[in-house]
């Protein structure tokens, strides 16, 4: 059983806010990635990391940053959300590069008026 | 680069089976991936394939692997209405451990 956590849930702001999207896991997991998934399914990667220190930016140009300060913890921000940034956001962690195995959060659906 | 290629849509009878295709192309894969995502959760890893196997069962799953023509699928028995879900096909995606996934097959199950 994956023990990897987002925070919150559901979120509505309004344009402009700066949000924190919290992600964390309790498995000593190195990798961490971030994916927005839109209504068309499609999962796009956004930002992963392979260990404390470490950030890579993903696929999809984004307008948010990460940062990995802690092993467990791989939070998301978007500094001024926008109306384009309304979507579902999905946490994910694996083990190390040896295991390509990925365990996901339950998500964060986004909403920006 | 890589790529996965999965149908968008499938709907079948509560009883039947199902079968969800997809294709790849990194023949280097040591692994293959099923990962299941119910409405409003994450994805969660249903099954996966050694790259040197043809066929892995379980329980009500089985998952076939054509690696000369880089084709996967899973196949579920007696489809039941939980089983109503997005199924995303995955590769390895070089020496990094990252995943390369399909866009998601929905699968619709009707009573």
């Amino acid at each position: 059983e994956a023990d990897i956590y987002q925070t919150p849930r559901y979120l509505v702001i309004g344009t402009g806010k700066k949000i924190t999207l919290e992600c964390s896991q309790t498995m000593g997991h190195d990798k961490m990635y971030w994916y927005q998934q839109d209504p068309g399914m499609e999962l796009h990667l956004i930002h992963y990391s392979y260990g404390v220190n470490s950030t890579e930016k993903g696929d999809l140009s984004s307008e948010s940053t990460v940062s990995r300060i802690r092993t467990e913890h791989f939070p998301l921000t978007l500094e001024s959300a926008r109306p384009s940034h309304t979507s579902q956001y999905l946490c994910a962690s694996g083990r190390d590069r040896g295991d390509e195995k990925l365990f996901f959060g339950s998500g964060t659906q986004l909403s920006v008026l | 680069g890589e790529d996965v290629e999965q149908s968008l849509f499938l709907s079948v009878r509560e009883g039947d089976s199902s079968v969800i295709n997809c294709t790849y192309t990194d023949s280097s894969s040591t692994y293959l991936y099923w990962y299941k995502q119910e409405p409003g959760a994450g994805l969660q890893l249903l099954t996966y394939i050694f790259s040197n196997m043809d066929m892995k069962q379980d329980q009500r799953l089985t998952v076939l692997l054509n690696k000369k023509d880089k084709h996967l699928s899973l196949r579920i028995a007696d489809t039941q209405t939980g089983d109503s879900a997005i199924y995303f096909c995955a590769e390895g995606a070089g020496s990094q451990g990252n995943l390369i996934f399909g866009k998601g097959t929905k699968l619709s199950v009707k009573p």
